[in-house]
């Protein structure tokens, strides 16, 4: 059972490059969401979907986009990468999006560096 | 603002002594609290929640302390294992998880 999958895990931009961090998971959960860990800030919620074609923004939306066209993949896009976005990136997912929904299951990270 | 804090950024404990990590929130609409444990080069993976109804939640070594009129908890391990050694986080949400918030993390190393 793979669980939540990320890709790339390792991954160094330019300043002004476009990406996309890709995460899948296998367990038909209906709720994901993308968090980054910066030293000193705990987990950070980017964005996050509640199902296919629903996505909403988090904490810390800026210079990301998100969409959500099947239940399994959620990618997160960086359209133009700055420094500031240099970060380790985990994708999460749970059950469901209805009320409380547990604990989330997260994916191993996707290190990023910006140059 | 960060509305969940863990002010230890680290904790050393002998092998077999307890554990105790702490954390403090600020919002009181949180109604879950849950705690993550997390490995190098890993995942978070979840550890144990507790909810806002209750003061108490045990599972094993570990247990989770809930104080709401301090807003306050704390996660005890007993006994200690050295395979303990990690960064543990607290997290808090509402009704819907896109309000969990997460702490910075507390590393603890437990020395055999």
């Amino acid at each position: 059972n793979a669980g939540v999958t990320q890709t790339p895990k390792f991954q160094v931009l330019k300043t002004g490059q476009s990406m996309t961090l890709q995460c899948a998971q296998d367990m038909n959960h209906e709720y994901m969401s993308w968090y980054r860990q910066d030293p000193g800030m705990g987990l950070r919620l980017i964005h996050y979907s509640v199902g296919a074609g629903i996505t909403d923004q988090g904490e810390v939306p800026n210079g990301y986009n998100v969409s959500r066209s099947t239940t399994e993949d959620f990618p997160l896009r960086l359209l133009s990468a700055a420094p500031s976005q240099t970060s380790v990136y985990f994708c999460a997912s749970s059950y469901s999006s209805q009320g409380y929904t547990g604990e989330l299951f997260f994916g191993e990270g996707s290190r990023l560096t910006v140059l | 603002d960060q509305q969940v804090k863990q002010n230890s950024p680290s904790l050393s404990v002998q092998e077999g002594r307890i554990s105790i990590l702490n954390c403090d929130y600020t919002n009181s609409m949180f109604d879950y609290f849950l705690w993550y444990k997390k490995y190098p080069a890993e995942g978070p993976t979840f550890l144990i929640s507790i909810s806002s109804i209750k003061d108490k939640n045990e599972d094993g070594r570990f247990t989770v302390f809930l104080n709401k009129s301090a807003k306050h908890l704390s996660l005890h391990i007993v006994p200690s294992q050295p395979g303990d050694s990690a960064v543990y986080f607290c997290a808090a949400s509402g009704y819907n998880n896109n309000d969990m918030r997460f702490g910075a993390g507390t590393r603890l190393t437990v020395k055999p």
